[in-house]
C-alpha cells in the first residue's frame, strides 16, 4: 500500500521568505502522480500544484515548486516570496497512475505553514 | 468558478443516530468521492463512484455507510447507526473523469460530531 509522510506539523515564514514544505512517498508503482493541496482556514482544499513521475523536470506554477526526487522518493514544496494569503494546511497526496479501479488519493497529515508580516 | 458544496457544516448527532451528509458536484463531473479526516489524523478515502454505482471502497467503507445519487445534482453520504469513532470531517469532491491526470475538487467539507 501507498503511504504518504509529512515530517513537519507546522512551519512558518517571514513574509516575502521562501520556505520549504517536505514529503516523502513509499509505492511499489512505476506511473503515479504527486500534488500538493492547500487547505485555507474553513476553506476547501485547492490543487496547488501537480508532478507526474514519469517527467523528470519540476513543476512550477508562479510561485509554487516542486523538488521532485523519485529515487529517494520525495516530493518537497517550495513557496517562494511568501505572502500573507499562503497561510494554510499543506498536504501532500498521492495518486496511482494505472490499474483497475479509481483513482482516489492518499494524502499525508499535512503541514499548518504560518506567514509572518 | 465553479464549486462543491456540501452541507450541514456542522452537524451534532447522538451515537445509534443515522445522519445524512449532502454533496452538490460541480454540475459536468461524473465521478464522485468521499474522504475523511478524524482530528489529528489524514485524510482517508472513503468510497468512489460512478455511473450510479460505487467504483471502489476502501476498508472504512463498512456496511454502516452508504452513498447515493438521488437526483441530478445531490451526491448523500449515510452512516445508518452513528459511533463515537465516526467523528470526523467529512470531504466530497468531484473530478470531470476520475482519470488520474484529472484534478479532483474538494468542497469545504462536514465536521460531524457523534455525542
Amino acid at each position: 500500500a501507498q503511504t504518504v509522510t509529512q515530517s513537519q506539523p507546522e512551519m512558518s515564514v517571514q513574509e516575502a521568505e521562501t520556505v520549504t514544505l517536505s514529503c516523502t512517498y513509499d509505492t511499489s508503482e512505476s506511473d503515479y502522480y504527486l500534488f500538493w493541496y492547500k487547505q485555507p482556514p474553513s476553506r476547501q482544499m485547492i490543487l496547488v500544484i501537480r508532478q507526474e513521475a514519469y517527467k523528470q523536470q519540476n513543476a512550477t506554477e508562479n510561485r509554487f515548486s516542486v523538488n521532485f526526487q523519485k529515487a529517494a522518493k520525495s516530493f518537497s514544496l517550495k513557496i517562494s516570496d511568501s505572502q500573507l494569503g499562503d497561510a494554510a494546511m499543506y498536504f501532500c497526496a498521492y495518486r496511482r497512475g494505472t490499474g483497475a479501479g479509481s483513482y482516489q488519493l492518499t494524502f499525508g497529515k499535512g503541514t499548518k505553514l504560518s506567514v509572518i508580516p | 468558478e465553479p464549486e462543491v458544496t456540501q452541507t450541514p457544516s456542522h452537524q451534532v448527532t447522538q451515537m445509534g443516530q443515522e445522519v445524512i451528509l449532502r454533496c452538490v458536484p460541480i454540475s459536468n463531473h461524473l465521478y464522485f468521492y468521499w474522504y475523511r479526516q478524524i482530528l489529528g489524523q489524514k485524510v482517508e478515502f472513503l468510497v468512489s463512484f460512478y455511473n450510479n454505482e460505487i467504483s471502489e471502497k476502501s476498508e472504512i467503507f463498512d456496511d454502516q455507510f452508504s452513498v447515493e445519487r438521488p437526483d441530478g445534482s445531490n451526491f448523500t453520504l449515510k452512516i445508518r447507526s452513528t459511533k463515537l469513532e465516526d467523528s470526523a470531517m467529512y470531504f466530497c469532491a468531484s473530478s470531470e473523469t476520475g482519470l488520474p491526470t484529472d484534478t479532483q475538487y474538494f468542497g469545504p467539507g462536514t465536521r460531524l460530531t457523534v455525542l
